[in-house]
């Protein structure tokens, strides 16, 4: 079973506006990371937030995770056309961190 | 370096038929993993490695079968292909399993269909 939901399923912005989408898992996690994959693609690593951590930031990139609420979200600011792409976040639970859980999703476009 | 390969990258199989798919790496990374990905399901591990000769079952093994002869190949094989099991599948590894210090790395993706 998926142990992450994002949402919005599909988000459209205009380039240049900040598009913000957002992961729920469902059990405990050692870690969680955010992953993109372009049309055709495979998937390439964006960034890492541990368990104890609240905000991390990564360039254009900010993530947070609210444990208590088990939830993270993902904020890309300035959007750029390029961005364009499926968004996935991954969780790493805290028995058997060697393995991965896959969300369904966002597919993210920036409107020249 | 060239990373994650997957050979194929296309494949049309009759039902009942049966294909090896190809993973390597030239990272020298002990982890190694297969997916699989439909539309609307993110990705799902079929089975994965830890290290040379060593393979465990993910999330969605059935149908299929792996080997890790060397450290850098992981072979992905179906037996008697299903209509199923079409679907794009991809490989990945890291440099061990300590997944909050180690991303994974993934290959291009083999698309699959079965008829």
């Amino acid at each position: 079973s998926q142990q992450g939901e994002e949402d919005p399923q599909a988000l459209s912005i205009q380039e240049g506006e900040n598009a913000t989408m957002n992961c729920s898992y469902k059990t405990s996690i050692n870690n969680l990371q955010w992953y993109r994959q372009n049309s055709g693609r495979g998937l390439v690593h964006l960034i890492l937030i541990r368990s104890n951590e609240r905000e991390k930031h990564s360039g254009r990139l900010r993530v947070t995770l609210d444990t208590s609420k088990k939830s993270s979200s993902l904020l890309i600011t300035a959007s750029r056309a390029a961005d364009t792409a499926s968004y996935f976040c991954a969780t790493a639970s805290n028995f058997g961190n060697e393995k991965l859980t896959f969300g369904t999703g966002t597919r993210l476009t920036i409107i020249p | 370096n060239a990373g994650v390969t997957q050979t194929p990258k296309f494949r049309v199989l009759k039902t009942g038929q049966s294909m090896t798919l190809l993973c390597a790496q030239d990272m020298n990374h002990e982890y190694m993993y297969w997916y699989r990905q439909d539309p609307g399901m993110g990705l799902r591990l079929i089975h994965y490695s830890v290290g040379e000769g060593t393979t465990a079952k993910g999330e969605v093994p059935d149908g299929y079968n792996v080997s890790r002869l060397k450290k850098q190949n992981f072979l992905l094989g179906l037996e008697s292909a299903a209509p199923s099991q079409t679907s794009v599948y991809f490989c990945a590894s890291s440099y061990t399993g300590r997944l909050d210090r180690y991303e994974q790395y993934f290959g291009p993706g083999t698309r699959l269909t079965v008829t």
